[in-house]
């Protein structure tokens, strides 16, 4: 089955620094790739949609030059945290789709803890 | 009000028994409705989509009432390893998807 890798797992990094995540899909073509942020006990919450070679598109509340999002290629996709502080610590999942409905796959996630 | 609520639970069954809980959605206008699992610090993983007409999958059974707005889930004979989160997700139409918090399952010995 389609596979979705997601890297790090988790990271620990310090106020104010930037933390890059990377998602890839290893066996198809991910034309558009999510990223979605889970805090305790709540759901899951869409942050943004990319599709290969085109700017993301960023959910209403979601700081676009804070979390950047690049998807050069159909099996790869990045979002990078900058200038982090505590209240983005979360954890981030990222899933892609290869344009078949709703066949998506979700990547491990990763824990992100900004002390 | 929130696209997807669904009652966090926790539901505490023993081994055996049949547990099931729903999931209400807003947007009358979804047209796909799907049962994720999630267990503790991972990620979500597709358990099944649910149809209009209910649909059944091993000990596992969906209900869709379109009217009513609900989905249902059902989980017959339940294992140990059945204990997890199970979340509610629903399309909003353009194929993105709206996760509710989840409903959490402990199965007991």
């Amino acid at each position: 089955g389609a596979v979705v890798s997601q890297h790090p797992s988790r990271v620990i990094c310090k106020s104010g620094t930037s933390v890059k995540i990377e998602c890839r899909s290893l066996d198809f073509q991910a034309t558009t790739m999510f990223w979605y942020r889970q805090f305790p006990k709540q759901s899951l919450m869409l942050m943004a949609t990319s599709n290969e070679g085109s700017k993301a598109t960023y959910e209403q509340g979601v700081e676009k030059d804070k979390f950047l999002i690049n998807h050069a290629s159909l099996t790869l996709s990045t979002l990078t945290v900058t200038s982090a502080h505590p209240e983005d610590s979360s954890f981030y999942i990222c899933s892609a789709s290869d344009g078949e409905n709703y066949g998506y796959t979700f990547g491990s996630g990763t824990r992100l803890t900004v002390v | 009000r929130k696209e997807v609520e669904q009652d966090p639970g926790p539901f505490n069954v023993p081994e055996g028994a049949t547990v099931a809980f729903n999931c209400t959605y807003s947007n009358s206008a979804s047209q796909s409705f799907f049962w994720y699992r999630q267990d503790c610090r991972k990620e979500p993983k597709l358990l099944m989509s649910v149809y209009s007409s209910g649909n059944e999958d091993g000990r596992f059974t969906a209900q869709l009432n379109r009217a009513s707005q609900y989905i249902s889930l059902l989980i017959r004979d339940s294992k140990l390893s059945d204990s997890a989160t199970y979340l509610c997700v629903v399309d909003r139409n353009d194929y993105k998807l709206s996760f509710g918090a989840g409903t959490t399952v402990t199965v007991r010995a």
